[in-house]
Parts: structure tokens; C-alpha cells; sequence
């Protein structure tokens, strides 16, 4: 199984500032049959499901604010966001779908300070 | 605009069996893979299942493989999940999931779950 690692576990963060989370996978996660990483990023608030942020390490969905950024290729990936707002306290997890089975990173609680 | 509708959870005692299902609605449900997921009290996410969008193919991890039992109605845009010999470690709140694609045929544009259910909880005690 691919082991996703995410760091930190949780982080406090000045609104307005930059959040930084790292997802580490076990092993490589790009396809190489089209070039892209098969990692997406998941923002889940407390009563709420996940909902999907960041495909293809870097892919912003469809109404996700420009603030959330995600970098990195084949096992290091990083998701950014660039100015904290309060709407943002959340659980972040990365998740690879790039084979069976599907892995979730343990997921890192994002607060303000 | 997607949306999926779980039921079927409850409070079931462990050995004990329990059928979930999930509603689908605001796409062509057939052409689309789609998933379970869930997420134990406090904890994080963990896949269970996934099946095609003809219901022909279906996979689970090995924590769940010969328990649980994914299938698919898309004559009436349903998704089921059969779990039996249910365990204490089995509680949790499960997630419907509906797929990008249908990556069972092709993989170079599927990007992962896009789309969640509200969930429904599962409680295994006596």
C-alpha cells in the first residue's frame, strides 16, 4: 500500500498569512502514461464531507479560490494556501488515487492563531 | 447539480450485518466510477470500495475484502454497500463518493473523487 504522510499534524496561522502543508507518499504517484500526478488535496470543516480542492497536485477545482495553490511531483507535494481567511479552519488531507488501495494522508488541522 | 443522499446507517451488533445505500442524482450515474469512503469518530479518511460504472468491476482493501460487498442499480441511480461480520473497528460515518471517471475504462483522465455524500454513521456494539 502507498503510505501517505502528511506534515505538520496541525498548525496555527495569523489570518492573512501563508499556510504550508506537506504530503509525502510512500512511493511515486506520477503516471507516467500522461504525466501527472495522481495526489489531490481534500479541505474538510468540522460536520461537513471533504470536499475535493486540488487534483493532479496542481489542478484547482472548478470554484476553488485562487488563494490554494498545490506543487510537487512523483512522492513530495505541498499544498499552499496564500492568505489565510477564517473560512479556511479546516483539515486538509492529501490523498493519492494512483492505484488500489486509495490512501489518505492523516490529515493536518489548520487553525488561526 | 450532483448530488448524493446516503441511508441505511444504524447501530448493529458486532457479527451483525447492514445494507447502506445512496441516492444519486445530476449526472449520468452509469458513467461513472464510484466509491465508498469512511471516517471513524475522530480519525481520518480510509477507502472501502469502489466499483465500475456497469457494476462489473468492483475492488476493496484488505481490511474490508470478504466482508463488505459494493454493487450498483443504474437502472434507478442507486449505490449499495453490504457489510457483514461487522467489527467494533467498522464504526464509522461512510461517505457515497462519486468518481471523476470511469477509470476502470481509462486512466488518463480520472483525477479521484470529485464529488460527497453527507455520510451516513455506522455504530458496531452490543
Amino acid at each position: 500500500d502507498i503510505v501517505m504522510t502528511q506534515s505538520p499534524d496541525s498548525l496555527a496561522v495569523s489570518l492573512g498569512e501563508r499556510a504550508t502543508i506537506k504530503c509525502k507518499s510512500s512511493q511515486s504517484v506520477l503516471y507516467s502514461s500522461n504525466n501527472k500526478n495522481y495526489l489531490a488535496w481534500y479541505q474538510q470543516k468540522p460536520g461537513q464531507p471533504p470536499k475535493l480542492l486540488i487534483y493532479w497536485a496542481s489542478t484547482r477545482e472548478s470554484g476553488v479560490p485562487a488563494r490554494f495553490s498545490g506543487s510537487g511531483s512523483a512522492t513530495d507535494f505541498t499544498l499552499t494556501i496564500s492568505s489565510l481567511q477564517a473560512e479556511d479552519v479546516a483539515v486538509y488531507y492529501c490523498h493519492q488515487y494512483y492505484t488500489t488501495p486509495r490512501t489518505f494522508g492523516q490529515g493536518t488541522k489548520v487553525e488561526i492563531k | 447539480e450532483v448530488h448524493l443522499l446516503e441511508s441505511g446507517g444504524g447501530l448493529v451488533q458486532p457479527g451483525g450485518s447492514l445494507r447502506l445505500s445512496c441516492a444519486a442524482s445530476g449526472f449520468i450515474f452509469s458513467k461513472y466510477a464510484m466509491s465508498w469512503v469512511r471516517q471513524a469518530p475522530g480519525k481520518g479518511l480510509e477507502w472501502v470500495s469502489a466499483i465500475s460504472g456497469s457494476g462489473y468491476s468492483a475492488d476493496y482493501p484488505d481490511s474490508v475484502k470478504g466482508r463488505f460487498t459494493i454493487s450498483r442499480d443504474n437502472s434507478k441511480n442507486m449505490l449499495y454497500l453490504q457489510m457483514s461480520s461487522l467489527r467494533a473497528e467498522d464504526t464509522a460515518r461512510y461517505y457515497c463518493a462519486k468518481e471523476s471517471s470511469d477509470f476502470w475504462r481509462g486512466y488518463s483522465n480520472y483525477y479521484g473523487i470529485d464529488v460527497w455524500g453527507q455520510g451516513t454513521t455506522v455504530t458496531v456494539s452490543s
